[in-house]
C-alpha cells in the first residue's frame, strides 16, 4: 500500500538552528510531493511542492526540499530557524494513475523552536 | 479570495447521533475533498468529488459516513450513527481542475464523540 513515512514525531531546536525534516513515500510511479506546514491555530498551509523539473525546491519563509527519486525522497531543510517556525509539518504525496487526485499523507512532524 | 471554509469548528455530540460537517470550497474549484485526523495519527483521505460526482470515496471508514455535494459546490459529510472511533479533526480541501494543482485546506472540524 502507498504510505509516506517521516522520520521524526518531533523536534526541538534553539533559534538559528539548521533543520531537516525527513520524508520518504513508498510508491514506484510518478508523483507530486508537498510539504504543508500547520501553525498553531490555523488551517494547513502549502509549503512547498514538486511537480517536476530541478529536484530541488525552494518555498515560502526560506524553506527547501530535495526530491531524490532513487531514495523515494522528499526531506524539508531551512538552514536557520526561527521562533516562528514553530508548527507540525506534514509531507504529502499525491500518486499519478490512482484515478485521481489523492494525497497520502504523513503523521506530521511537531517543531518547537526555541527562542 | 475567500479561502476554504468549514462549518462548525468544533462539534461534541453524544455516540449514537448523527452529525453533519459542512464545507465550503474556493469558489471556481470543481474538486472537493474530505480528509480525517484521528488524534496523533496521520491526515486520511476519505473521498473527492469533481463537481457533484465521486470521483473516489476509497477512504471512506464505513456506511454510517455519507457525503454530498449537490449541485457541485458546497458538501456536507453526515456520520449517523456516530461512534466513539469517529472522533477527530475533519478537513476539507478543494483545488481547480487539472493534477498539477495543489489543495488549498479549511481549518477542519474538530469532532468529539462522547
Amino acid at each position: 500500500a502507498q504510505s509516506v513515512s517521516q522520520h521524526n514525531h518531533h523536534v526541538i531546536l534553539s533559534e538559528a538552528a539548521s533543520l531537516e525534516l525527513g520524508c520518504n513515500y513508498s510508491y514506484g510511479g510518478t508523483v507530486n510531493l508537498f510539504w504543508y506546514v500547520q501553525y498553531p491555530g490555523q488551517h494547513l498551509q502549502l509549503l512547498l511542492k514538486y511537480f517536476s523539473g530541478d529536484p530541488l525546491v525552494k518555498g515560502i519563509k526560506g524553506f527547501e526540499a530535495e526530491f531524490i527519486k532513487s531514495k523515494f525522497s522528499f526531506n524539508l531543510r531551512k538552514p536557520s530557524v526561527q521562533w516562528s517556525d514553530t508548527a507540525e509539518y506534514f509531507c504529502a504525496v499525491t500518486p499519478w494513475g490512482t484515478g485521481g487526485f489523492k494525497t497520502i499523507f504523513g503523521a506530521g512532524t511537531r517543531l518547537f523552536v526555541k527562542a | 479570495e475567500a479561502g476554504v471554509t468549514q462549518f462548525p469548528s468544533h462539534s461534541v455530540i453524544e455516540k449514537g447521533q448523527t452529525v453533519t460537517l459542512r464545507c465550503d470550497p474556493i469558489s471556481g474549484h470543481d474538486n472537493l475533498y474530505w480528509y480525517r485526523r484521528v488524534m496523533g495519527k496521520e491526515i486520511k483521505f476519505l473521498l473527492h468529488f469533481v463537481k457533484e460526482s465521486k470521483q473516489d470515496e476509497s477512504g471512506m471508514p464505513n456506511n454510517r459516513f455519507l457525503a454530498e455535494r449537490t449541485g457541485g459546490t458546497y458538501s456536507t459529510l453526515k456520520v449517523q450513527p456516530a461512534e466513539l472511533e469517529d472522533s477527530g479533526v475533519y478537513f476539507c480541501a478543494s483545488s481547480q481542475t487539472g493534477g498539477n494543482q495543489p489543495q488549498h485546506f479549511g481549518d477542519g472540524t474538530r469532532l468529539s464523540i462522547l
